[in-house]
């Protein structure tokens, strides 16, 4: 069975930092480009960052760009989101998702984070 | 902020189809797939349709996609009351290089 669990997110401060980790399980890892998505409050879905199999490649939304970083560590099936200089703005819920733009996409059950003082 | 849109809501009564629209341009929709995800409230979004009107395994094929020139549509035929939730449409842009979601349909059940 396809397991993404996420995990890391909490209350943070502006300006702070929060690391995001997601395991994975239920699938070879490596075979996929992992991905993480957000949802804010009332709001839809954003698209926040994308990460290759070997972690060569990387994109991310204008909207976090030079604040996140995504990262992969395949000897451990695990997806992670560095998340600095944090602003109201980022509170959401970030999901893992594996695949996100085809065949064989899954999500994980996501994780809240709140940014507020 | 969202390149793809769609229509706020929708709706239908069970057993009706139902449709929804998703806008794009020619450096997302226009030269890449598109996919589309079912959201409930308060649980993970599940891909619905990959790679324009392909199915993944456990998906009713009550629902379709298809796609022509620089939009998409998901059809729901045979609506049923478990179908009410978000849909939204994704795909890659080419000249944004980021992964772009629809603006988000909800789907009534009357």
């Amino acid at each position: 069975e396809v397991q993404l669990v996420e995990s890391g997110g909490g209350l943070v401060q502006p300006g702070g930092s929060l690391r995001l980790s997601c395991a994975a399980s239920g699938f070879t890892f490596t075979d996929y480009w992992m991905s993480w998505v957000r949802q804010a409050p009332g709001k839809g879905l954003e698209w926040v960052a994308n990460i290759n199999h070997d972690g060569t490649e990387k994109y991310y939304a204008d909207s976090v760009k030079g604040r996140f970083t995504i990262s992969r560590d395949d000897s451990k099936s695990s997806l992670y989101l560095q998340m600095n200089s944090l602003r109201a703005e980022d509170t959401a819920i970030y999901y893992c998702v594996r695949a996100v733009g085809g065949a064989g996409g899954y999500w994980g059950q996501g994780a809240l984070v709140t940014v507020s003082s | 902020q969202s390149v793809l849109t769609q229509p706020p809501s929708a709706s239908g009564t069970p057993g009706q189809r139902v449709t929804i629209s998703c806008s794009g341009s020619s450096s997302n929709i226009g030269i890449n797939t598109v996919n589309w995800y079912q959201h409930l409230p308060g649980t993970a979004p599940k891909l619905l349709i990959s790679n324009n009107n392909q199915r993944p395994s456990g998906v009713p094929d009550r629902f379709s996609g298809s796609k022509s020139g620089t939009s998409a549509s998901l059809a729901i035929s045979g609506l049923q009351s478990e179908d009410e939730a978000d849909y939204y449409c994704g795909a890659w842009d080419g000249s944004l290089t980021a992964y772009v979601f629809g603006t988000g349909t909800k789907v009534t059940v009357l």
